[in-house]
């Protein structure tokens, strides 16, 4: 079966500028990942789609980023504007996990982003 | 946050040796799981244990879990240089559906 795919695999922006990321979960995956990380450290959260629908946005620095699941599958990731803490890598995940139970998560290979 | 982490921070062996990793974590779990993450790539899932669940094995791999002390560690018995990677363990916690928590990672490096 096809992976998660996330595109672009790097970018690299200026401060100030804004991004998009994108990312196809495998098909029949009802949950949506996004996590941040950065050098050195383990995936941090972002924000968790459960169909089209916001599970947790906690995590998520709302002044600056937004996250969309347009009919349940696919989803951006923006961030408008970009600060130079904001260079990690952005990874998507997916699983088949619902309200009842934990199940493993597919990752995509990540979006590399850098902010100079 | 991160619940998760990870000891060691890095471990070198060489090939044919066994790697231990251990993770601590801090609140009450639905199952833990471990991943590992080759440089540049994304994470891939290696084995999922369940809070009723004391131990479990997948090929070379051997995964504990003490709820009592909040601890896994993850055995990788004769090790080989296409192990070297990053290793991250992820709990999910008590609330079914909720996002997994990752710690910060044992880096493992193999050398032959």
């Amino acid at each position: 079966e096809a992976g998660v795919a996330q595109s672009p695999r790097y970018k690299i922006i200026e401060k100030r500028q804004s991004v998009a990321f994108w990312c196809n979960p495998i098909s029949g995956h009802a949950t949506l990942y996004w996590y941040q990380q950065i050098l050195g450290q383990g995936p941090k959260l972002l924000i968790q789609f459960q169909n089209n629908g916001v599970v947790d946005d906690s995590q998520l620095p709302k002044d600056r980023f937004s996250a969309e699941r347009l009919k349940g599958v696919d989803s951006t990731l923006k961030i408008q504007p970009a600060k130079l803490e904001d260079s990690a890598v952005y990874l998507c995940a997916s699983s088949l996990v619902g309200r009842r139970r934990n199940t493993e998560a597919f990752f995509g290979q990540g979006t590399r982003l850098t902010v100079v | 946050s991160q619940q998760g982490e990870e000891d060691p921070q890095a471990l070198s062996i060489q090939e044919g040796e066994n790697a231990t990793m251990n993770c601590s974590y801090k609140t009450s779990i639905n199952n833990l799981q471990w991943y590992r993450q080759n440089s540049g790539r994304g994470l891939v899932h290696l084995i999922l244990i369940r809070s009723n669940e004391r131990e479990k094995h997948s090929g070379r791999l051997r995964v504990t879990l003490d709820t009592s002390k909040k601890s896994s560690s993850l055995l990788i018995t004769a090790s080989r240089a296409a192990d070297t990677a990053s290793y991250f363990c992820a709990t999910a916690p008590g609330q079914a559906g909720t996002a997994l928590i990752f710690g910060k990672g044992t880096t493992l490096s193999v050398s032959s």
